[in-house]
C-alpha cells in the first residue's frame, strides 16, 4: 500500500509566477490536510479537504491560495503570484473516513515527503 | 483554542542514555496527542498518539510518552537513545471534532556517539 504521494519533491518559481503542488492520499483515505512548514518553524495547519468539499480553510491565506481535491485525481495546492515569502515545505496528509455514526475520529494523519518551493 | 509548546529547542544526549523531549498543551475539551519524527529531507512519520485509556503510550522505534493532565504534558521518552534517534520532533494536539490538528514548533534531538 502506497503511502500518502506527493509532487514534484522541488518546485523553482520565480516571483509572479503559479505553483501547483499535487498530493496523492492513501488508498482508502477520502481526507486531505495541507500544511505549510516554514524554515527553523513548526507545521501550520492550511486547509482541509474531502472529495469535491473544503471542510476547514482557515489556515488559508486569503489572497493567491487556493486548493482542491476532485472527485477523481489527486488534491491540488494553488498559489498564484508568487512571492519569496511563499519558500516554504508544503506537507500533505490523509487520513481514512471517519466512523460509521458521523463521528470525527482522531485518526493520526499519514503525511507525505512534501514539496520544497524555492521561489527565486 | 488549542496550542502545543515544545519549550526546548534542541536536545542533546550521549547514545545509550535515556532521553526526554517535552510538550505541554492547551486546549479546552479533551486533547487527543501526537508524536511526529520528521528525518532530513522527509515527511512527518507517526511515533505514537494518546486518546484515551492508560497514560503511558508505547510507540515505534521504542519511543512512549507520558500523558500528565495535572501538568497538560506529554513528554516523549526514550530509554536508551541511539544516535539514528537524531531528527526533529513534534508534538501535536487536536481536540475531537474539530479538524485543526496543531503543531509545535519543533524540537532537534541530536544523539552524540
Amino acid at each position: 500500500n502506497a503511502g500518502v504521494m506527493q509532487n514534484p519533491r522541488h518546485l523553482v518559481r520565480r516571483r509572479g509566477q503559479e505553483a501547483r503542488l499535487r498530493c496523492s492520499p492513501m488508498k482508502g483515505h477520502s481526507h486531505v490536510y495541507w500544511y505549510r512548514q516554514l524554515p527553523e518553524e513548526g507545521l501550520k495547519f492550511m486547509v482541509y479537504l474531502q472529495k469535491e468539499n473544503i471542510i476547514d480553510e482557515s489556515g488559508m491565506p486569503k489572497e493567491r491560495f487556493s486548493a482542491e481535491f476532485p472527485k477523481e485525481g489527486p488534491s491540488i495546492l494553488r498559489i498564484q503570484q508568487v512571492v519569496r515569502g511563499d519558500s516554504a515545505a508544503y506537507f500533505c496528509a490523509s487520513s481514512p473516513p471517519v466512523q460509521a455514526g458521523g463521528l470525527m475520529s482522531p485518526n493520526e494523519q499519514f503525511f507525505g515527503p512534501g514539496t520544497r518551493l524555492t521561489v527565486l | 483554542a488549542q496550542s502545543v509548546a515544545q519549550p526546548e529547542d534542541q536536545v542533546n544526549v550521549a547514545e545509550g542514555n535515556p532521553l526526554t523531549v517535552k510538550c505541554t498543551y492547551s486546549v479546552s475539551g479533551n486533547p487527543y496527542l501526537f508524536w511526529y519524527v520528521q528525518y532530513p529531507n522527509r515527511g512527518l512519520q507517526f511515533l505514537l498518539k494518546y486518546i484515551t485509556g492508560d497514560n503511558l503510550v508505547k510507540g515505534s522505534y521504542g519511543f512512549e510518552a507520558e500523558f500528565n493532565k495535572s501538568q497538560t504534558s506529554f513528554h516523549l521518552k526514550k530509554p536508551s537513545a541511539l544516535v539514528s534517534d537524531s531528527a526533529l520532533y513534534f508534538c501535536a494536539v487536536r481536540v475531537l471534532n474539530n479538524n485543526d490538528m496543531r503543531f509545535g514548533a519543533g524540537t532537534r534531538l541530536t544523539v552524540k556517539p
